[in-house]
């Protein structure tokens, strides 16, 4: 399945990287999201973009940047990032109909590992 | 008190079986439900959504209990493929998904 892609699929960065993650998505969807899943623990919500609009941060640190330069694309870039932000970043796509909420289809994942 | 909670288990059951999983949710004014399956290393997919009436897909059954914010997935006649790990998501408005921590489900021969 290619409706949502991610790139890249693995990555080790030091703390004192930059690296940027990068998410795409085929489905025709105008809404873009980044979850982070820690082991053992409930995905967790980072960024919602509706229509390349940032609507929804939920106190993510500044080390954690997202960018939507359209509605098929998302970036997460990474900086001066901390072991414990170690995890599998995934990104997901969603339409919005207005009404009660919509699906969301998820990419692959990036796993990330900071040394 | 967690927004979306599940059991983890692990639940470990033999080909066959009939198994249930739960799961309760804070938001009373939420307002869609889904059961997604996540294999190890991979990502979520979604298993089905959740309707008022209950809704069932061939050996998969939900069931949605408004009155006391929870919801249930039933799986029948279970196979060695059904081994994975289910979440239930909890959605309040459009963006608002919250997950449940899965519960980690074992079919063995």
């Amino acid at each position: 399945e290619t409706g949502v892609t991610q790139t890249p699929r693995h990555l080790v960065m030091g703390m004192t990287n930059k690296k940027s993650l990068k998410c795409e998505q085929h489905l025709g969807h105008n809404a873009m999201y980044w979850y982070k899943q820690s082991a053992k623990k409930p995905l967790e919500l980072m960024f919602v973009y509706n229509f390349k609009e940032q609507t929804e941060n939920n106190s993510v640190p500044s080390r954690f940047s997202p960018e939507c330069p359209n509605s098929s694309h998302l970036f997460l870039h990474l900086h001066t990032l901390q072991p414990e932000d170690s995890a599998l970043y995934l990104c997901a796509s969603s339409s919005l109909s207005g009404g009660a909420g919509e699906t969301q289809y998820f990419g692959p994942g990036t796993r990330l590992l900071v040394l | 008190r967690k927004e979306v909670e599940q059991d983890p288990g692990p639940f470990n059951v033999p080909e066959g079986a009939t198994v249930a999983f739960n799961c309760t949710y804070s938001n009373s004014a939420s307002q869609s439900f889904f059961w997604y399956r996540q294999d190890c290393r991979k990502e979520p997919k979604l298993l089905m959504s959740v309707y008022s009436s209950g809704n069932e897909d061939g050996r998969f059954t939900a069931q949605l209990n408004r009155a006391s914010q929870y919801i249930s997935l039933l799986i029948r006649d279970s196979k060695l493929s059904d081994s994975a790990t289910y979440l239930c998501a909890v959605n309040a408005n459009n963006n608002d998904m919250r997950f449940g921590a899965g519960t980690r489900l074992t079919v063995k021969p």
